[in-house]
């Protein structure tokens, strides 16, 4: 079955980095890209940036380009998510998820576990 | 545009049906998909495309659109589809990133 299975939980301290690990299974890695969504807790959803798994090309979210990376390694089908500069409202559950889009849609399937990142002194 | 607008909670009685809203401009141009999530657990997709349901999401979940709203329609709502609901579509102003509504907390009475 399709399935993404995330590194685990990380404790930082602030100023540091992180980076997420995210192993794909069950389909051809290089046919989708990978999008990242983190969730402050009890907060909602937020998408921080998607990598094609094809050729590399990134799109950031405004606010976190210049901070964030992703990269994928296919010979693994894993996806890589790093975090610079950490603070504490960096603090989250990151989550990776299969992107699929075209024209007028996209939706995220399947998900990962979610990998716990505290940042903390 | 790059915000998409949900009620922050909505509650239907057990059995009868309720729509959760999604509303923003890039609903003009694009389809919404909606995920459920329970505390704890990942989201998981429950409706993509112009109304498309994955394998294993129930006939009772089924989605819609016009205009600048798109909706989510629980028909017999169960006690077990008491969750919290996002709306995602790309975002229109071009740049093809994505975005979020803000969620919806479905209470089942």
């Amino acid at each position: 079955q399709v399935q993404l299975v995330q590194s685990g939980a990380e404790v930082k301290k602030p100023g540091a980095s992180v980076k997420v690990s995210c192993k794909a299974s069950g389909y051809t890695f290089t046919s989708y890209g990978i999008s990242w969504v983190r969730q402050a807790p009890g907060q909602g959803l937020e998408w921080m940036g998607w990598i094609s798994a094809y050729n590399g090309n990134t799109n950031y979210a405004q606010k976190l380009q210049g901070r964030v990376t992703m990269t994928t390694d296919t010979s693994t089908s894993t996806a890589y998510m790093e975090l610079r500069s950490l603070r504490s409202d960096d603090t989250a559950v990151y989550y990776c998820a299969r992107d699929v889009f075209g024209g007028e849609y996209n939706w995220f399937d399947p998900w990962g576990q979610g990998t716990l990142v505290t940042v903390s002194s | 545009s790059s915000e998409l607008t949900q009620d922050p909670a909505v509650s239907v009685a057990l059995g009868q049906t309720v729509r959760i809203t999604c509303q923003g401009d890039s609903l003009r141009s694009y389809y919404a998909s909606w995920y459920q999530q329970k505390p704890g657990q990942a989201p998981v997709l429950v409706i993509y495309g112009k109304n498309n349901r994955p394998s294993g999401i129930p006939d009772r979940f089924s989605g819609s659109s016009s205009g600048n709203t798109a909706s989510l329609t629980i028909t017999g709502a169960q006690a077990e589809d008491e969750a919290d609901y996002y709306c995602n579509s790309r975002d229109s102003s071009g740049n093809h990133r994505r975005v979020f509504g803000g969620g919806t907390k479905l209470t089942v009475l």
